[in-house]
């Protein structure tokens, strides 16, 4: 059975850093582009992060640029999202996603075929 | 805002059919393939429609895509019970930095 599974999520201050992780199986993981989505409870899903299947490749929506930091540890079928300067705006629920593509660009991706349950952040002092 | 605006709300009794839109530009839906989204209450967003108008296993054959241009449709014939849910359409926007966005989202409600 696929299955992504994330964790880290948590409670941290306007400023502070979190770390999260979404362990993956079922499938060989590094075959395959992987995503980082969050959702505010109520609102639609939005795009974070996407880095590709050997970790060369990165790309990350302008908010959270420069901020966070998405990796891949293909040995331990794993992949993060390291996010620091926190901001209220940061609270949401943080799904990682898989892609069916191995590639990065706008003509490669978005075929989220299987999600993670979610792990949820919370940004406040 | 998104890029991609979708109606907020959409409705029909079981068996109609019901149609979402979604309207975009030539930075996204005008380029890039364009993929459907199904989320029921408390749970991950689904795929429902992949690269336009292609359906995954599993996904019933009454959920179907269309794009046209810069504007793209997903119609679900026969509507059912389980089929209340929230459905986002999705694509590459080429724009200032390049991300990938979600539409704004349609509330189905069945009757």
């Amino acid at each position: 059975e696929v299955r992504l599974v994330e964790s880290g999520g948590g409670v941290a201050q306007p400023g502070g850093s979190l770390r999260l992780s979404c362990a993956a199986s079922g499938f060989i993981f590094d075959d395959f582009t992987m995503h980082w989505v969050r959702q505010v409870p109520g609102k639609g899903p939005e795009w974070v992060s996407l880095i590709n299947f050997n970790g060369a490749f990165t790309r990350y929506v302008d908010s959270v640029r420069g901020r966070f930091t998405v990796s891949r540890d293909n040995s331990k079928n794993s992949l993060y999202l390291e996010m620091s300067s926190l901001r209220a705006e940061d609270s949401a629920l943080y799904y990682c996603a898989k892609d069916t593509t191995s590639g990065y660009s706008g003509y490669e991706v978005g075929n989220f075929d299987t999600w993670g349950q979610g792990t949820l952040v919370t940004v406040s002092s | 805002q998104s890029v991609l605006t979708q109606p907020p709300s959409a409705s029909g009794t079981p068996g109609q059919g019901v149609s979402i839109s979604c309207s975009g530009s030539s930075s996204n839906i005008g380029t890039y393939y364009l993929y459907w989204f199904q989320q029921l209450p408390g749970r991950a967003p689904k795929l429902l429609i992949y690269k336009d108008d292609r359906r995954p296993s599993g996904v019933p054959g009454r959920f179907s895509g269309s794009k046209s241009a810069t504007s793209a449709s997903l119609t679900i014939s026969g509507l059912r019970s389980e089929d209340e849910a929230d459905y986002y359409c999705a694509t590459w926007d080429n724009g200032p930095s390049g991300s990938f966005v979600f539409g704004t989202g349609t509330k189905v409600t069945v009757l």
